[in-house]
């Protein structure tokens, strides 16, 4: 079965750091593109980062460009999100997601994991 | 990169048909045939209703359809039942190679 699960939210003050990890079971990283999607408290959907099968190609939103770091640890199938300089505006739900290359399916998503970022 | 347009509410009654639209531009949904939906029930996770603009994946009821006119997509959902009662959002890759949502439509069932 394949399943998602995020950890490392917490509590961070504004400018503060926090990592996030998504553990990947029933499948391997390398064959498929693997997304972080954030939803603030009461708002929609908002796309954070992806990374490819490979590794090679990474991508961001521009609202995190330069902040946030994508990356993966294939011998613990994991994907980390590293998130600096936190503003208020990142508190969300962040979830991972999984999509086959090639095809806009995110599915499955994780549980989510939920990053407040306050004074 | 600007949020896809959807309408914020629609409803109907138990055994009707819905329609949600979602617009962007010729950068996202006009150029890629990656529209997907995904429906979400309060305090859950996103789950996958139509990808590639029309395919459902296994599980999801062939009450829900998908498709694509120029910069619009759209969600169907037919045979209204009390569990449909959801957010539903869309979502279609861009030019920038990044990946855009709709503002999320709230269906009620009525």
């Amino acid at each position: 079965e394949v399943q998602l699960v995020e950890s490392g939210g917490g509590l961070v003050q504004p400018g503060g750091s926090l990592r996030l990890s998504c553990a990947a079971s029933g499948f391997t990283l390398t064959d498929y593109v693997m997304s972080w999607v954030r939803q603030a408290p009461g708002k929609g959907l908002e796309w954070v980062s992806g990374i490819s099968g490979g590794g090679g190609d990474i991508f961001y939103a521009d609202s995190v460009k330069g902040r946030f770091t994508i990356s993966r640890d294939i011998s613990k199938n994991t994907v980390y999100l590293q998130m600096s300089s936190l503003r208020v505006e990142d508190t969300a739900i962040y979830y991972c997601a999984k999509r086959s290359g090639g095809s806009g399916n995110f599915d499955p998503w994780g549980q989510g994991t939920l990053v407040t970022v306050s004074s | 990169q600007s949020a896809l347009t959807q309408p914020a509410s629609v409803s109907g009654s138990p055994g009707q048909s819905i329609t949600i639209s979602c617009t962007g531009t010729s950068s996202d949904i006009g150029a890629y045939n990656y529209v997907s939906w995904y429906q979400q029930h309060p305090g859950k996770a996103p789950k996958l209703m139509i990808y590639d603009v029309s395919n459902r994946p296994s599980g999801v009821s062939n009450r829900f359809s998908g498709s694509k006119s120029g910069n619009t997509a759209s969600l169907t959902i037919s045979g209204l039942q009390a569990e449909d009662e959801a957010d539903y959002y869309c979502n279609s890759y861009t030019s920038s190679s990044t990946w855009v949502f709709g503002g999320g439509t709230k269906l009620t069932v009525l």
